[in-house]
C-alpha cells in the first residue's frame, strides 16, 4: 500500500551542526505535510508543515522543504541542540471520501535524531 | 496552546479483560478524534477515526469488535480494548482536531501492558 518512509533510521549530529532529515512519500495525492517530533514515552509534537502548493516553509530553527517531482519531503534544523534530540516523523495527510480532508495522518517510519554535545 | 490529555497514562491489566481509554480535548471542541497504536521504536499506525455522534471509521486491518470506540461529546472519545491480550500491549495514542481551527493537537499517550 502507500506509504510515508523515511531514508534514514538514525542520525547522530554534534551539537551546533545542521541536521536534515529526510522523508519520501508515495500518495501524489496527498495535500499536507507535517513533521513531528516524539520524545520518548510522550505524543508526537507538532514541528512545522507544509501544504502542497508550496516547497518550502521556514520557522524557527526549522525548514521544511517539499520536492513534489521526486515525492521527497526533508527537515532542517539549524544550530542543532542536544535538546533536540529524539525520533521525528513526518506525516502526509490524505483526503477522505467525498473530498472532504478528515485529517487521517499516514506516519513515516521514524529517524531517532542523537545530539552529542 | 490547545491540550490533549488521555486517561490513563499507564494501565496493567489481565488477559481476557477489558480496558477503557479516554481522550479529552481541554480547551476546544472535537467533532473529530483519531487513535493511534505505537509498537515500541515503531511508527503511529491510524487505527480509527472517531466521529461525534456517528460511528467510527476503522483502518483496514483493525478489528471494530476488539477495538470499540464511542465518541460521546464534543471533547471526549474513548478507546476499549475488549477481551485484551498480551500483543495487544502497546502506546495507545489520541488526537483531537479543533473542530473551529482544523488543527489537529495530539494527547501524551497511554501504555497498556496485558499481563
Amino acid at each position: 500500500g502507500e506509504s510515508v518512509g523515511l531514508h534514514l533510521p538514525t542520525l547522530s549530529v554534534q551539537e551546533g551542526d545542521n541536521s536534515i532529515i529526510n522523508c519520501a512519500y508515495s500518495n501524489s495525492a496527498s495535500d499536507y505535510f507535517i513533521w513531528y517530533k516524539q520524545e520518548s514515552g510522550k505524543g508526537p509534537q507538532f514541528i512545522i508543515d507544509i501544504r502542497s502548493n508550496m516547497d518550502k516553509r521556514q520557522g524557527q530553527r526549522v525548514t521544511v522543504l517539499l520536492n513534489k517531482t521526486v515525492k521527497h519531503l526533508s527537515l532542517q534544523i539549524a544550530a542543532t541542540q542536544p535538546g533536540d534530540s529524539a525520533v521525528y516523523f513526518c506525516a502526509e495527510n490524505k483526503e477522505g471520501e467525498g473530498g472532504s480532508t478528515l485529517g487521517r495522518l499516514y506516519f513515516g517510519r521514524g529517524t531517532q535524531l542523537t545530539v552529542w554535545p | 496552546g490547545a491540550v490533549v490529555s488521555q486517561h490513563p497514562s499507564r494501565v496493567i491489566c489481565k488477559s481476557g479483560t477489558s480496558v477503557k481509554i479516554e481522550c479529552r480535548s481541554l480547551d476546544f471542541q472535537a467533532t473529530t478524534m483519531f487513535w493511534y497504536r505505537q509498537f515500541p521504536k515503531q511508527s503511529l499506525m491510524l487505527m480509527a477515526t472517531s466521529n461525534e455522534g456517528s460511528k467510527a471509521t476503522y483502518e483496514q486491518g483493525v478489528e471494530k469488535d476488539k477495538f470499540l470506540i464511542n465518541h460521546a461529546s464534543l471533547t471526549l472519545s474513548t478507546l476499549t480494548v475488549t477481551s485484551a491480550h498480551p500483543e495487544d500491549s502497546s502506546f495507545y495514542i489520541c488526537s483531537a482536531r479543533d473542530r473551529i481551527l482544523g488543527e489537529q493537537y495530539f494527547g501524551p499517550g497511554t501504555r497498556l501492558t496485558v499481563t
